[in-house]
C-alpha cells in the first residue's frame, strides 16, 4: 500500500513550457485533489474531483488542467508554465472529504 | 464560503512552555468537520485531529488537547510541555456541507520551539 504517490519530485520548468504532475493513490479513494503551497498563503486548492469522471475548481485554477479518467489517477497539467506558478505542488486522496485527507510528498517546482 | 483564519503566522516559545495555536472558522453549514495537520521540516502533511460539528467536546492526546467551540466559531490546539520535536508549521483545516469534496486549509502557523 504505497498511499499518496506524486512525480516528479522536483521539477525546473523554463517559462512558456508545458508540463504534468503526476498523482496515484492505490487506497481506492473517490475523493482527490491538488494544492499548491507558498510562503504565508498555507495550502491553497487548485482543483478537486469526487471520483473519476468528475472534477471542479477550487480557489486558484487559472493556468491548471486536471481530468480523472480514473480512479487511481488525478494528473495536474501546467498548460503554459510562469514563474507565479513556482510553488510547491501537493496532491492528496480521500474516502470522503469529512475524514480528511492523506498527502502526497510533494513536488517542488520552479519556473524559470 | 467557508474560510479558515490563523492568525499567529509565527510562534516562538522556550521548551516546556505551553503554546496555543487560534483557528477561526467561518461557515454558513450546520454539518461541518474541522481539522489539524502537522507539517514538520521534512515538508510531510501530517493529519493530527478531526472533529466534526456536532462534537464540541474536547479532545486531549498526550500532550495534545483541542478546544471546539462552536459559540466563537473556533477550534484552537495546545501543547503541553513542548518539545524541540513540536516546531513544525500547523494549519487547521474546514470541510464539509455545502462545499463538496472541498478541503480549505488557513495559512498556518509556524511553531518554533527552542532548547
Amino acid at each position: 500500500n504505497a498511499g499518496v504517490t506524486q512525480t516528479p519530485k522536483f521539477q525546473v520548468l523554463k517559462t512558456g513550457q508545458s508540463m504534468t504532475l503526476q498523482c496515484a493513490q492505490d487506497m481506492n479513494h473517490e475523493y482527490m485533489s491538488w494544492y499548491r503551497q507558498d510562503p504565508g498563503m498555507g495550502l491553497r486548492l487548485i482543483h478537486y474531483s469526487v471520483g473519476a469522471g468528475i472534477t471542479d475548481q477550487g480557489e486558484v485554477p487559472n493556468g491548471y488542467n486536471v481530468s480523472r479518467s480514473t480512479t487511481e489517477d488525478f494528473p495536474l497539467r501546467l498548460l503554459s508554465a510562469a514563474p507565479s506558478q513556482t510553488s510547491v505542488y501537493f496532491c492528496a486522496s480521500s474516502l470522503d472529504v469529512i475524514y480528511g485527507y492523506t498527502f502526497g510528498s510533494g513536488t517542488r517546482l520552479t519556473v524559470v | 464560503a467557508q474560510k479558515v483564519t490563523q492568525a499567529q503566522t509565527e510562534i516562538s516559545v522556550v521548551e516546556k512552555e505551553d503554546v496555543t495555536l487560534d483557528c477561526v472558522y467561518e461557515t454558513r453549514d450546520t454539518t461541518y468537520y474541522l481539522f489539524w495537520y502537522k507539517q514538520p521540516p521534512s515538508g510531510e502533511l501530517v493529519f493530527l485531529i478531526r472533529r466534526n460539528s456536532f462534537d464540541e467536546q474536547n479532545e486531549i492526546s498526550g500532550r495534545y488537547s483541542w478546544n471546539f467551540q462552536k459559540s466563537t466559531s473556533s477550534f484552537n490546539f495546545t501543547i503541553t510541555a513542548s518539545q524541540v520535536v513540536d516546531s513544525a508549521v500547523y494549519f487547521c483545516a474546514l470541510s464539509g456541507g455545502s462545499q463538496g469534496g472541498k478541503l480549505i486549509f488557513g495559512q498556518g502557523t509556524e511553531l518554533s520551539v527552542k532548547p
